[in-house]
């Protein structure tokens, strides 16, 4: 069964620092991996999709990368902005279409 | 394109009675989850559906919760009788299958049920 763990499980920064977000997973065998984001009260957000052939994905201000055969992948986010504030969580994709999702990484950016 | 639609957004029931919950996916999407999140935690799998069969309900508390998927669109998630620990949000999701099923299947989720038992 795939385990993924997300670190940290929250972090606060002052607004335009950069910061990384990581997720581990314990099997490997996957076939993408997902990010998303998760406001309050609402349901998830996809954000990047990187493919298992793919080293980074990037997107804006976000830039993740998978390395599969360590189980980890990180989420960088650039210039952090207030907006910014969500939890974020991460899916490996495993045959059949299957998502495993961590407990996610809850941050706060502050003005 | 229309997104996830889920009803109702809240409910709150007493343990014992019985609560049922409706997700329409993205037209064409074959591929539909239903996945329990409890606050303070990452979404867990409750069932997957590929058009109307079951791929995944080994986490289904098969005892009292139900999942029906009609004619491979709509479909329903039933809790008879709740507990206490039923409480949570309650997330439909879909995705598109590709090609041979693998590749860029992106997930997307409707807004949530959020269940209270009391």
């Amino acid at each position: 069964k795939q385990e993924v763990t997300q670190i940290p499980a929250a972090l606060s920064v002052p607004e335009g620092e950069n910061l990384v977000l990581n997720c581990s997973f314990t099997d490997s065998a996957i076939y993408n991996l997902q990010w998303f984001r998760q406001d309050p009260g609402k349901g998830l957000t996809s954000l990047l999709l990187i493919q298992s052939s793919q080293r980074e994905q990037t997107s804006g201000r976000l830039n993740a990368s998978l390395d599969k055969s360590s189980g980890r992948s990180t989420l960088y986010i650039a210039a952090s902005q207030p907006g910014d504030s969500a939890t974020y969580l991460c899916a490996p994709v495993k045959a059949g279409n299957q998502f495993y999702f961590g407990t996610g990484t809850s941050l706060t950016v502050i003005p | 394109e229309a997104g996830v639609a889920q009803s109702p957004r809240y409910k709150i029931i007493e343990k014992r009675q019985s609560v049922a919950f409706w997700c329409n996916p993205i037209s064409g999407h074959a591929t539909l989850y239903w996945y329990q999140q409890i606050l303070g935690q990452g979404p867990k799998l409750l069932i997957q559906f590929q058009n109307n069969g079951v791929v995944d309900d080994s986490q289904l508390p098969k005892d009292r919760f139900s999942a029906e998927r009609l004619k491979g669109v709509d479909s329903t998630l039933k809790i008879q009788p709740a507990k206490l620990e039923d409480s949570a949000v309650y997330l439909c999701a879909s995705s598109l299958i590709r090609g041979n099923g693998f590749g860029a299947n992106v997930l997307t989720f409707g807004a949530g049920s959020r269940l209270t038992v009391l």
